[in-house]
């Protein structure tokens, strides 16, 4: 079935160690988005492409970078991870950037600081 | 900028009982509306949405939500719950100007008991 694909689905790091959360998609969409969301709160988006044209949302840290290969694969990576960086990361694609495509959703990947 | 206020962060209620989850937004220019949900473990999906046209928009599952400008809302509906209908259900907005940019609330958790 066509899907999106977050790996891995729980990911533990330490305190400043960078790492790196991956997102794949079988759908062949344009756009593909990256949000976070914490623990009873509502998601956040991140930053999202068009195919390799990248938005950065004026209030994401420096510390998120992202980076889309090609189609199918996009990443989020945080340089320094934070104990407030623990949450939930949500990948997500649409065919398009209009109010028309709907936005797939990947499972999450849980990240624990420690 | 657009918000999203889910009033309930936890709805519980019995099985074939009816529900109302609350969203409200505010904006300043004109939004479109949609409604997620997210089982266990799994990604979010979309329920239903509103752009434009008839205000009360339908699921395939039974949920119906009712765009309502005045009051700035749009609740979900279901006249029958079943026990497979808990999970996190979350309400976002999109505005004329942002693209396919979603802003969600806070999530409503429908536990439905046997």
């Amino acid at each position: 079935d066509a899907m999106v694909i977050q790996n891995p689905r729980y990911q533990v790091t330490q305190f400043g160690k960078p790492v790196t959360l991956s997102c794949s998609q079988t759908l062949n969409h344009n756009v593909m988005y990256w949000y976070q969301q914490k623990s009873s709160q509502a998601p956040k988006l991140l930053f999202h492409y068009y195919d390799k044209d990248f938005n950065n949302e004026a209030d994401t840290p420096d510390n998120f970078q992202s980076r889309r290969p090609n189609t199918s694969f996009c990443f989020l990576d945080i340089r320094s991870p934070g104990l407030g960086d623990a949450a939930m990361y949500l990948c997500a694609t649409s065919r398009g950037g209009g109010l028309e495509y709907e936005q797939y959703f990947g499972p999450g990947t849980r990240l624990t600081v420690t | 900028a657009q918000s999203v206020t889910q009033l309930d962060s936890q709805v519980p209620v019995f099985e074939e009982a009816p529900v109302e989850l609350r969203c409200n937004y505010s904006s300043s220019v004109s939004v479109y509306l949609f409604w997620y949900v997210q089982y266990p473990n799994q990604g979010l999906q979309l329920l239903l949405k509103y752009l434009s046209g008839s205000t009360l928009v339908e699921s395939i599952n039974g949920f119906e939500a009712e765009f309502n400008k005045s009051q700035t809302s749009f609740h979900l509906r279901k006249p029958s719950v079943h026990i497979s209908d808990t999970a996190e259900y979350f309400c976002a907005v999109s505005v004329d100007n942002a693209g396919n940019m979603l802003t969600f609330g806070g999530g409503t958790r429908l536990m439905v008991k046997p």
